[in-house]
């Protein structure tokens, strides 16, 4: 059963490209959440989504930035017109039920963005 | 003041040593999450706990929820068990989790 995939490993973008960052869950998950990690900074929540639906998109900037997990294939991150403050890894975790946080999360390797 | 404060912030051992980590936070929670960040930045979740205390081969973790308080123990500790420890207390009634700063540790041979 492979783990949690995450790609690109590293992205490199220049101030104002769009960022795509991809997030397979275990298989039998449904539930995905990102986070990010901002250089010398604690992870910080930022959505939580099941197949199709947003349910708490709280820690998400509220410009720029989107997430989806439609019902058949990855989940996406998007971020668009990408600033240096962007540069940061971005994790994806899968859960299998999502029940209020007493799930284990399986944690993706992380992709690493750089904007230039 | 964090929501979930860990301590130390740095720990430095010799191998052998028996480990612990604190956490403490601040927040009502449904569950706390003891994570293992290696120097390559992956990240393994540890341990998920709501009550009592877990044990998986050389890792104990405790949790009481009267105190808020959470430790991580790694006994006969090694030097593959140098990492960032990272303690997550996820909110109680809703999605978001509350990282603490991590817990750089590094074991000596």
């Amino acid at each position: 059963n492979a783990g949690v995939m995450q790609n690109p490993r590293h992205l490199v973008r220049r101030r104002g490209q769009e960022a795509r960052l991809r997030c397979s869950p275990m298989k039998g998950h449904s539930h995905v959440y990102w986070y990010r990690q901002l250089p010398e900074e604690g992870l910080k929540f930022m959505v939580y989504l099941q197949k199709e639906n947003i349910i708490d998109e709280s820690g998400m900037p509220k410009e720029r930035f989107s997430a989806e997990f439609p019902k058949e294939g990855p989940s996406i991150l998007r971020i668009q017109q990408v600033v240096r403050g962007d540069s940061a890894a971005y994790f994806c975790a899968s859960s299998p039920f999502g029940t209020r946080g007493t799930d284990t999360q399986y944690f993706g390797p992380g992709t690493r963005l750089t904007v230039l | 003041k964090n929501e979930v404060e860990q301590s130390p912030q740095n720990l430095t051992a010799q191998e052998g040593e028996f480990i612990t980590i604190n956490c403490s936070y601040s927040v009502g929670i449904s569950a706390l999450h003891w994570l293992q960040q290696h120097p390559g930045g992956g990240i393994v979740s540890l341990f998920m706990l709501s009550s009592g205390k877990k044990k998986h081969g050389r890792l104990i973790a405790t949790i009481n929820i009267q105190e808020k308080h959470s430790s991580l123990h790694i006994t006969a500790s090694h030097p593959r068990d140098s990492a960032v420890y990272i303690c997550a207390a996820h909110m109680y009634n809703n999605n978001d989790m509350r990282f603490g700063a991590g817990t750089r540790l590094t074991v000596k041979p």
